[in-house]
């Protein structure tokens, strides 16, 4: 089956350690994307990638790093430079070029910092 | 820029009622505008969508008219049930854009 898998669902790490959330897809979209979901704020993007090896800042990108070396991955660092990172982490992707931009969704990773 | 408003919740409903939650939005150009549904603690799926004017999107007894004079795109259903507790979000993609714009979410909660 095609899909979006991100791994771990729960992560616990101490505060000042960088943490990386994995993001895989088998759907052969071009486009892969990081939210991040706070309770009663929606969803904020915080970098999307539209091909391999580019990738561009979305609204709340201060304290994140990626990369997008292959076109399935896309895995998203939380560096320490991140004030408040314990949130909820959704990745996404489509397909590049498509008029309506429909985005397909990873189940999330729950990120705690302790 | 783009901003998508909808109603707040939570909605709360019995099994059975009719449901409506707002969406407004406010976006250059001609945007396709989309619902997706939250269940707890998972990602999110799409739930319908409307790409054009007067486009009725639909699916699992949901409706939304993409109304362009009044900028809206209402998510309806005539009869909820204790499965369609969630939350809601409406999200729209601007002409030539890549990314999507989300509402703030709307949480329903519907009683047996």
């Amino acid at each position: 089956d095609g899909g979006i898998t991100q791994s771990p669902k729960y992560l616990f790490r101490k505060e000042g350690q960088n943490v990386t959330l994995s993001c895989e897809q088998n759907l052969n979209h071009d486009a892969m994307y990081w939210y991040r979901q706070d309770p009663g704020q929606g969803l904020r993007l915080i970098y999307y990638s539209q091909i391999v090896n580019d990738f561009q800042k979305g609204d709340i990108a201060e304290g994140y790093s990626v990369s997008r070396e292959k076109k399935e991955s896309f895995p998203l660092t939380v560096t320490s430079a991140q004030k408040n990172p314990t949130a909820f982490y959704l990745c996404a992707s489509s397909i590049r070029g498509r008029d309506d931009n429909e985005q397909f969704f990873g189940p999330g990773t729950r990120l705690t910092v302790l | 820029g783009d901003s998508v408003t909808q109603m707040e919740g939570p909605v709360t409903l019995s099994e059975e009622a009719c449901l409506t939650i707002n969406c407004t939005y406010t976006a250059t150009g001609y945007p396709s505008l989309f619902w997706y549904v939250q269940y707890p603690g998972e990602g999110l799926q799409l739930l319908l969508k409307a790409t054009k004017a007067d486009d009725k999107g639909s699916n699992k007894g949901f409706e939304a008219t993409y109304r362009k004079e009044t900028t809206s795109f209402h998510l309806e259903k005539g009869s909820v049930q204790v499965s369609d507790s969630a939350v809601y979000f409406c999200a729209l993609s601007g002409s030539g854009y890549s990314t999507l714009t989300f509402g703030k979410g709307t949480m329903l909660l519907v009683s047996p």
